[in-house]
């Protein structure tokens, strides 16, 4: 079975300051997916980065940034330069590359506000 | 433009009651899932299918039931018989297969039970 635990509840950072929130995962498939959304006030999950296990490079998107460290099992998204609207829950997400289903497990989120 | 749309945003309904909530999508996904939120947890699946007619429990199945007689259609059924109906629904869809497969959400339906 498949666990995504984020340890922080809740992160504050200034405006234009980078972040980082934490994410780490158990699982005992050899290849998976590991998925970042960002879930704004009004509630609408929006994705944010993916990383495969197997890639080489940890995964950019923009101002987002995943620090994927296999042998630690963690993925940490980095959110460089925040902005007021980076405001929102986030939620880490795994997904098992094997037996077809390729369903996510998500983690309880970590709130993020950005002070300016 | 594509996307997932979930309606009603806001229901209410008295204790005993069933109650369907809508998911449609127009990104030609095959996979479409259903969640269920409740404060300070993260998502947890109540059904998901991954073709037209055919459709598996999720973690939180009791008291809900599904339908996926077309594609771009998922709707769930909250039966009275769910003991705490009370939460934030989210429909989700994906390409269902490959090495990227991120998830694409609706709006959500909050539904209030009373």
């Amino acid at each position: 079975a498949q666990k995504i635990t984020q340890t922080q509840p809740g992160m504050f950072v200034q405006e234009k300051e980078a972040v980082t929130l934490d994410c780490t995962y158990d699982t005992s498939d050899p290849s998976y997916g590991l998925f970042w959304y960002k879930q704004p006030s009004s509630g609408e999950m929006i994705f944010l980065i993916y990383q495969g296990s197997y890639d080489q490079q940890n995964a950019t998107e923009g101002r987002y940034s995943l620090n994927f460290q296999k042998a630690r099992k963690s993925a940490n998204l980095v959110i460089s330069a925040s902005q007021l609207g980076d405001s929102a829950m986030y939620f880490c997400a795994m997904s098992p590359h094997s037996g077809g289903s390729y369903i996510p497990t998500f983690g309880r989120g970590t709130s993020l506000i950005v002070h300016p | 433009d594509g996307g997932i749309t979930q309606s009603p945003k806001y229901l209410f309904r008295k204790e005993g009651q069933n109650v369907t909530l809508s998911c449609e999508q127009n990104l030609n996904h095959d996979a479409m899932y259903w969640y269920r939120q409740d404060p300070g947890q993260g998502l947890r699946l109540i059904y998901y299918s991954q073709i037209v007619n055919d459709f598996q429990k999720g973690d939180i199945a009791e008291g809900y039931s599904v339908s996926r007689e077309k594609k771009e259609s998922f709707p769930l059924t909250v039966t009275s018989a769910q003991k705490n109906p009370t939460a934030f629904y989210l429909c989700a869809s994906s390409t269902g297969g490959g090495v990227r497969y991120e998830q694409y959400f609706g709006p959500g339906t909050r539904l209030t039970v009373t």
